[in-house]
């Protein structure tokens, strides 16, 4: 069973970086993913990872967006630069199996504000 | 890429059956079987409950249960119960290969 555990910095000002991280308890030989959800809001897609490092992002984010990975530490990360309010969400990883989701991290709320 | 449409909200009794539709294009929902439902109660994370168009992770209530039609696909839940009443989420894989969300239906049952 995989698990999923995040963490990352709930406070931002506007044009600082969003940084989160989400370590993977036990196989890591898929892929993961980003998803937010803005207050109030549906879900949006962030972008994906594979366990070798190949990544797909979301158009309209792609600019801003920048998701690695460290094998050794069996981690991912998700940086996006340049927030501003509409980047206040709970940010959610998740891991990938065959074209499905599944959420493990309780999620992080973050918040931009200056 | 556009949120897929579902339906704001959804209501029905005990013991009934709702559906909620999940429409998109032939970009996503018309054009692959990789369409999966989530649910979400209020300030947890969306559980898998359908993917691949029909199929219900090992565990989950067979009460659940999805299809698809053209660029439309359905969740339908069967015997609804007080526990059901949540945010249902569809999403899609794209022809992008990316993935796009529904724009979210509130469950309620009266």
């Amino acid at each position: 069973q995989v698990q999923l555990q995040q963490w990352g910095a709930g406070l931002l000002k506007p044009s600082e970086t969003l940084s989160l991280t989400c370590a993977v308890y036990g196989d890591f030989t898929e892929y993961y993913c980003w998803v937010r959800q803005p207050p109030g809001e549906g879900l949006e897609w962030i972008g994906e990872i594979s366990h070798t490092g190949r990544t797909i992002y979301n158009p309209s984010l792609k600019s801003r967006v920048t998701i690695s990975v460290d094998p050794s530490k069996k981690q991912f990360s998700l940086n996006l630069n340049s927030v501003t309010a509409a980047d206040t969400a709970v940010y959610y990883c998740a891991r990938g199996s065959d074209y499905r989701w599944i959420f493990g991290g309780q999620g992080t709320p973050v918040s931009v504000s200056s | 890429q556009s949120a897929l449409t579902q339906p704001a909200s959804v209501s029905g009794s005990p013991g009934q059956s709702i559906t909620i539709s999940c429409t998109g294009t032939s970009s996503d929902v018309g054009g692959h079987n990789y369409v999966s439902w989530y649910q979400q109660h209020p300030g947890k994370a969306p559980q898998l409950f359908i993917y691949d168009v029909n199929n219900r992770p090992s565990g989950l209530s067979n009460r659940f249960s999805g299809s698809k039609s053209g660029n439309t696909a359905s969740l339908t839940i069967s015997g609804l119960q007080a526990e059901d009443e949540a945010d249902y989420y569809c999403s899609s894989y794209t022809s992008n290969r990316i993935y796009v969300f529904g724009t979210g239906t509130k469950v309620t049952v009266l």
